[in-house]
Formats: structure tokens, sequence, C-alpha cells
């Protein structure tokens, strides 16, 4: 049963920490999206990626948030350093261009910062 | 400024009624527009997709699209206390898909 896996589920750290989050996609996807997910703003677009590339990263604070894809197994995003208001859930989600843009997402890594 | 906008709710119907989801978008090259649903602490699935103006049935579910308004709905025919969930729109433009905050819908029994 594919699905997208996301890393870790639940992550709780202090103000000031890095976090890395992981997302391994669908085997065969070549699009990966970034969202974050809060009360507030619901669904919002990081960066997404298109056969490993970056196409749009404009949704990310820059100075403080990175998102890469190393291969084609493994997207990663990263906040250093965290703060209180990046406590949300990140979804990771992944698709084919050819496909009719449906997206397939993971299951999300919730996180709070103290 | 790619902007997806829905009634964030929560909007209450009888189980049975017609439950009335909608949707507009800002950006006018919009390509593809689809419905995710997205139960209490899960993530979004898709439910519905539609491409061209007019009407798609599927089952209970029928969306419908007007580009010329800007506008993409969600009907759900004989709702259930199983369709309570969080709807959300999403609008395609060169593979950037935007996402809306989310209309929260409840079926009363």
């Amino acid at each position: 049963d594919a699905r997208v896996t996301q890393t870790p589920r639940d992550k709780v750290t202090e103000m000031g920490q890095e976090v890395t989050m992981r997302c391994q996609p669908i085997l065969g996807h070549n699009t990966v999206f970034w969202y974050r997910q809060t009360m507030m703003q619901g669904l919002e677009l990081l960066a997404y990626f298109r056969n490993r590339a970056p196409l749009d990263d404009s949704g990310m604070p820059k100075d403080r948030f990175s998102a890469e894809m190393p291969d084609a197994t493994l997207a990663t995003l990263k906040i250093q350093p965290s703060e209180p208001r990046d406590s949300a859930v990140y979804f990771c989600a992944s698709g084919l261009v050819s496909n009719t843009g449906e997206l397939f997402f993971g299951e999300g890594s919730r996180l709070t910062v103290l | 400024q790619k902007e997806v906008e829905q009634n964030s709710g929560p909007l209450s119907v009888p189980e049975g009624a017609i439950a009335s989801l909608n949707c507009t978008y800002s950006d006018r090259g919009s390509q593809s527009f689809f419905w995710y649903r997205q139960y209490s602490g899960k993530s979004p699935e898709l439910i519905m997709s539609i491409y061209s103006n007019g009407d798609k049935e599927d089952g209970r579910f029928t969306a419908q699209l007007n580009k010329a308004s800007q506008y993409v709905s969600l009907l759900i025919r004989d709702s259930q206390p199983s369709d309570s969930a969080t709807y959300l729109c999403a609008v395609e433009y060169n593979n950037d898909m935007r996402f809306g905050a989310g209309t929260r819908l409840t079926v009363k029994p």
C-alpha cells in the first residue's frame, strides 16, 4: 500500500532549537509539497519540488526555514532556529504531474515549540 | 497573490439534507480544481476533481465550476454523520497547489 511517510509524528522542542522533518514520497511521484496547517491560517503552502528541483519556496520564512530534496526518496524541511509561532502540523504531499493533480498526504508532523 | 477563499463555517445540516460548500479563487489562470476532505486529526484526502465549467457528479457528491465567476462549489446530497469533516478547496495553477482554509461541516443525526 503506497503512502507518504513523514517523521517525526510529534516533536516538542524549545525555542531556538533546530528541527528537521523528513518525508518519503510515494515511489514514482515527481512532485513534493510541504504545507503547514494551523487553526488560524489553514493549509499554507511552504515549498514544492518537481523532479527534485525546487519550484517555489516563497511561502517559507527564508531566514529560518529551508527545504531540500537530496534524492527522489527523501524531502526535508528544516527550521533553525525554531520559534513558538512555528508550532503547527506540517504536511508533506506527493503527486504525479501527469496524474490530474491529485496529491497524497502524509500523516503530518505535529511540532510544538515551547 | 494566489488566494483561495472559503467560508470557515461551521456549517451544520441535518442528516439527509443537502450540504453546500463554496469556494472562490483569485487567479484566472487556474486550471484544475479539487475538493479534499479532512477528518479531525487526520490528513486531507481527495474526494472530487473538476477541470471544466459545469457540474461533475460522483455518487452523493457534485462539484460545480464557473470559471467566469471564479467559483467552485461542492454539494453533498443525503448528508450522513460520517460526512462531518473539514472540506478544503484546492486550486492548481502550473502545478502550484493552493488550499483554502476549509469549511467545517457537521451533519447532525
